[in-house]
């Protein structure tokens, strides 16, 4: 069974500041995507980024990047000059590239302070 | 806004009550799902509907129930509940059952029961 595991519960940043949240999974599978998904306090959650396996090179969204290690099985994110809207709980999430299926992390809550 | 719309946005029931949650999707999708995000643990996809037949029970108490009338709504339907089932209910759509697309969400609905 796959599993995404986020060993950071909580973390912190200070507004316009760089911050990385680990993910990294379990897959005996070549072909996969990785997503990262932002629930901010309004619960509704967002797709942020997203990375297809098979493409080498990182994905990049505005100020969102990822860090695709395929070998370790690592997918961490980047938040670059982070706003205080970057609050939120972040989940990575795997699909497996023959099913829909998304297993999710259990989540990272970040806080963005003034 | 994702374009999914859940409620309510907050329930609380007794474990002898019988209530639904309502979910309507203005994407187009095809496909929609019921998750509960449980503190704590991971999202745990409950069940898959696409083109309105059901395609994934994920070995779900029959306490809770689904029904997808058309591709646009999504219903849940709750009775007997037990306080363990207190969690926040996600609703989420696609524009198809396959791999790598986008999931759009709702806002949740938080329950409690007591």
């Amino acid at each position: 069974a796959q599993t995404v595991t986020q060993s950071q519960p909580e973390m912190s940043v200070q507004e316009a500041e760089t911050v990385t949240l680990s993910c990294t999974y379990d897959t005996s599978e070549s072909n996969y995507y990785l997503f990262w998904y932002k629930q901010p306090p309004s619960r509704q959650m967002i797709l942020v980024i997203r990375q297809e396996a098979y493409k080498q090179q990182n994905a990049t969204e505005n100020r969102f990047s990822v860090n695709f290690q395929k070998a370790a099985k690592s997918f961490s994110l980047k938040i670059s000059d982070s706003q205080l809207g970057d609050t939120a709980m972040y989940f990575c999430a795997y699909q497996r590239g023959s099913n829909y299926k998304l297993t999710f992390g259990k989540g990272t809550l970040l806080t963005v302070n003034p | 806004e994702t374009g999914v719309t859940q409620t309510p946005r907050h329930l609380v029931m007794g474990m002898t009550n019988k209530k639904s949650l309502k979910c309507e999707q203005h994407l187009g999708h095809n496909a929609m799902y019921w998750y509960k995000q449980s503190a704590k643990k991971p999202l745990e996809l409950m069940f898959v509907y696409n083109f309105k037949e059901q395609t994934e029970n994920n070995s779900v108490p029959s306490r809770f129930s689904p029904e997808c009338p058309n591709s646009s709504h999504l219903f849940l339907h709750l009775h007997t509940l037990q306080p363990e089932d207190s969690a926040l209910y996600l609703c989420a759509s696609s524009q198809e059952l396959t791999m790598n697309t986008e999931a759009f969400f709702g806002q949740g609905t938080r329950l409690t029961v007591v």
